[in-house]
């Protein structure tokens, strides 16, 4: 069955420093997501991207943040100057619509900020 | 805002025996809930969706109803075994016309053999 791959499983970095964290979605899917989860919390939106622009964003999904669809193929979180409280264990998801649609994760980038 | 709630305790249940768990949410009846389950470190893995026309749905050992008027979906698990333990998670949209879900905290469910 085909799956969402995130890269890498872990990332370890300085207070600071940007971070990219990659996602290759399912290849016939549209609509594309990220989520965190806080260790021990739930599952947090934010943000969804549909033909090639972001269309909703969490109030967490500030200017520090941002994503790309650079190829055809990922689609990337970025993260320009990370803090201590951005540790967590990000997902991305992709739905091959937007509606009434399930979401296939990825297995997550673990995230931790020193 | 829209919410979802779900037990955050632990249940712990013989095998053999059918876990119950329960989701409550918030305002607006959603047109439809999605039930997933996480195990420890990995991605969400979607089990079941119900739309609210639809009373009750069955996928093999699992049964997920919908009562709008309760706003309430209950997710059943019948003859559980050791495999099953992990943590379910209910999810909706936050609002109609949007493709934000949200999630509730989720039920970790201990299938003891």
């Amino acid at each position: 069955e085909p799956e969402v791959t995130q890269t890498p499983s872990h990332q370890v970095t300085q207070m600071g420093q940007e971070v990219i964290l990659r996602c290759v979605p399912i290849s016939n899917h549209l609509y594309f997501y990220w989520y965190r989860q806080i260790l021990g919390q739930k599952v947090e939106f934010l943000v969804s991207f549909y033909n090639n622009e972001i269309s909703e964003k969490s109030e967490i999904f500030d200017d520090q943040f941002s994503v790309e669809r650079p190829d055809g193929s990922n689609f990337t979180l970025k993260i320009r100057s990370t803090k201590l409280e951005d540790s967590a264990m990000y997902f991305c998801a992709s739905s091959v619509q937007g509606g009434d649609e399930k979401l296939f994760f990825g297995s997550g980038t673990q995230l931790s900020v020193l | 805002s829209q919410k979802i709630e779900q037990n955050s305790e632990a249940l712990n249940i013989q095998e053999g025996k059918t876990a119950t768990l329960t989701c409550n949410y918030t305002n607006y009846s959603p047109a439809y809930l999605q039930w997933y389950r996480q195990d420890p470190g990995r991605g969400p893995v979607f089990l079941l969706l119900i739309r609210e026309n639809e009373k009750e749905k069955r996928k093999e050992r699992l049964k997920v109803t919908f009562d709008t008027t309760l706003k309430q979906s209950l997710f059943h698990i019948t003859a559980s075994q050791p495999a099953d333990s992990a943590t379910y998670l209910c999810a909706r949209r936050a609002t109609s016309g949007t493709y934000k879900y949200i999630f509730g905290t989720g039920t970790r469910l201990k299938v003891l053999a």
